[in-house]
């Protein structure tokens, strides 16, 4: 079935770039998305990038998708304390339907 | 601009109780679904609607009821809850069906329940 993986923790310091990466298997994804989780709060669309596209940037956002090796990355630049929080990846499933999302990357960020 | 409404946001069951999980958006969007989270398994779908009076299961629907007689709501039942049953739970609700388009889909707040 439709799946995605993404490693479960990464730690940075402050003003260092993050890069979380994220692996899916549905190789007709046609969207494919980042959410941020702060602790007891819900999800935070972060950005989306389409299947046709190979880069998107967003301030300090840069989502980097290789369909060939079904792999997606996002690059935060210029990391702050702010941002410590969970990471989702998420794929659309076949149907189009729902999100099937990652277990979520836990960034720690230190100053 | 209320977004996703979620309530109740914290809530303590016996197990063989049942609750209701209510969920409202005002933005007038046809999808709605209702999310588990657990520690170390992301967010899992339960139950979906396209639209009003149109309900389908996700990967994981069974203890757990849904209707969606109006567009604004989205009610979630547990039946006769069980201490699995303990978890996060997210309502999300987008103008279409994602799949449509890369329309935003936005989430409440989330519903903390334990099942003791």
């Amino acid at each position: 079935g439709e799946d995605v993986e993404q490693s479960l923790f990464l730690s940075v310091r402050e003003g260092d770039s993050s890069v979380i990466n994220c692996t899916y298997t549905d190789s007709s994804s046609t969207y494919l998305y980042w959410y941020k989780q702060e602790p007891g709060a819900g999800l935070q669309l972060l950005t989306y990038i389409f299947s046709n596209m190979d880069m998107k940037q967003d301030q300090r956002l840069t989502v980097l998708l290789n369909k060939k090796d079904k792999h997606l990355s996002l690059r935060i630049a210029d990391t702050q304390t702010g941002d410590s929080a969970i990471y989702f990846c998420a794929d659309l499933n076949q149907a189009g339907t729902a999100l099937i999302f990652g277990k979520g990357t836990t960034l720690s960020v230190s100053s | 601009n209320a977004g996703v409404t979620q309530t109740p946001k914290f809530q303590v069951l016996k197990t063989g109780q049942s609750m209701t999980l209510q969920c409202a958006q005002d933005m007038n969007h046809e999808y709605m679904s209702w999310y588990r989270q657990d520690p170390g398994m992301g967010l899992r779908l339960i139950h979906y609607s396209v639209g009003a009076g149109i309900t389908d299961q996700g990967e994981v629907p069974n203890g757990y009821n849904v209707s969606r007689s109006t567009t604004e709501d989205f009610p979630l039942r547990l039946l006769s809850a069980a201490p699995s049953q303990t978890s996060v739970y997210f309502c999300a609700s987008s103008y279409v069906v994602p799949g449509l388009s890369g329309n935003t889909i936005y989430f409440g707040e989330g519903s903390w329940l334990t099942v003791v």
